[in-house]
Order: C-alpha cells, then sequence, then structure tokens
C-alpha cells in the first residue's frame, strides 16, 4: 500500500520559533515532491517542490532523503502568517498516472 | 500564465438532487485534471482525474461521476446527492510532470 504520512500535530510554536516537520512516503519509486500550505477552508496552495539536493526560498527549507524515503520542512523565524495545515505531496509513480498521494497535513499554529 | 477556474464557489442542496460542478483551465493544453473532495476536518481525497478528452479514471466507488467533453473542461456530476457528499470540493490540474494547481472549491452542503 503506497502511503504519504505525517506527523497530524498541531504544532503550537511562539513567534520567532524554528519549526521542522518531517514526512514519509512509501514508494521507493516517487520522483516529485512537494509541499502545499492550506489555509482554514481555503485551497492547498503550491509552497515549494523539493528537489533532491534541497531547496531553500526565504525563511523555508525543504529537504529530500531518499536513502530513509522522507522530505522534511524548515520554517525559521516563524510568523503569525505562518498558521496553517502545510500538506506533503510525492508523486506515485508506478501507481495511477500523474497521481499526486497526499498527506493528511501538519497543523502549525504560530502564537504571539 | 495559467488560470483555472471553478464554480460554484458554495452550494446548498438537498438529499436526492443532481448535482453539476464544472472547471475550467486557461493558459495550457492537454493538462492532467482532477477532482478531490476534503471532507471536514479530513484529509484530500482523489475522486477522478483525467489525461485526455473522455478519459476518466475513477479512484473510488461512489454516487458520482466525472466527464471531460473538452480539453480544459473537467464536470463533477451526481445523479442523486447523499448527506455523505458534503464535502469541500476541489479541482485542479498539472502539467506532467508538475504540481498540482486547485482551483478555489466548491464548499457543498446537502442537507
Amino acid at each position: 500500500r503506497k502511503e504519504v504520512e505525517q506527523d497530524p500535530g498541531p504544532f503550537n510554536v511562539p513567534e520567532g520559533a524554528t519549526v521542522a516537520f518531517n514526512c514519509t512516503y512509501s514508494n521507493s519509486a516517487s520522483q516529485s515532491f512537494f509541499w502545499y500550505r492550506q489555509d482554514c477552508r481555503k485551497e492547498p496552495k503550491l509552497l515549494m517542490s523539493v528537489y533532491s539536493s534541497g531547496n531553500e526560498d526565504g525563511r523555508f527549507t525543504a529537504q529530500l532523503n531518499r536513502a530513509s524515503q522522507y522530505i522534511s520542512l524548515l520554517i525559521r523565524d516563524s510568523k503569525l502568517s505562518d498558521s496553517a495545515t502545510y500538506l506533503c505531496v510525492v508523486n506515485d509513480y508506478g501507481g495511477s498516472q500523474g497521481n499526486l498521494i497526499f498527506g493528511k497535513g501538519t497543523k502549525l499554529s504560530v502564537k504571539p | 500564465s495559467q488560470t483555472i477556474h471553478q464554480w460554484p464557489a458554495t452550494l446548498v442542496q438537498p438529499v436526492g438532487s443532481p448535482l453539476s460542478l464544472e472547471c475550467t483551465v486557461e493558459g495550457t493544453s492537454n493538462p492532467n485534471l482532477y477532482w478531490y473532495r476534503q471532507a471536514a476536518g479530513r484529509g484530500l481525497q482523489l475522486l477522478f482525474y483525467s489525461v485526455g478528452i473522455g478519459q476518466i479514471s475513477s479512484e473510488v466507488p461512489q454516487n458520482l461521476s466525472a466527464s471531460r467533453p473538452q480539453d480544459r473542461q473537467f464536470i463533477l456530476s451526481s445523479k442523486k446527492l447523499l448527506l455523505s457528499d458534503s464535502g469541500f470540493y476541489l479541482c485542479a490540474w498539472t502539467g506532467v510532470p508538475g504540481p498540482l494547481h486547485f482551483g478555489n472549491g466548491t464548499r457543498l452542503t446537502v442537507t
């Protein structure tokens, strides 16, 4: 069974904190990885793609560990506006064509 | 640039009534198209996806159906809604390979 697992949280952190989320995936053939952000009652929005070499976008850093089959998202200097649910997404190659498997999300709450 | 339109934004329908949700994509050709549903407080569930006109794959058995009459048009339908059909319905597209881009969603309440 091909799955994407995330800690549901919630992660309650103060402003300015650094927080990290992990996500494990079961399909070793997966090639594409993404982090999405979903605000309450809104559609998910792409936060960043995850590249093999790791990538950074401002306060956000994504990493991929193929050997252990997990991806991570690091948020530095947390802002109140970072409060949201963060979804890990993995392409299910070998399964349904073009199917992207979503984790159930990790909820982050940044407090003043 | 590519845009995706989904309507209506909210919908309240009685049990047993029909459903039609429409989604269109602009600015791209031959996209993969998807319908997802998210029940309250739950994760995203893939309902249907399509890799081309008239090509529909169903991921879960249910009383919903999908159609793709044109390259950039994807329709979700039901002949008779159930209470359990309530949820947040999201249309999405992707190039292959690539991330999903979602429409704004339709919040359906079946009463």
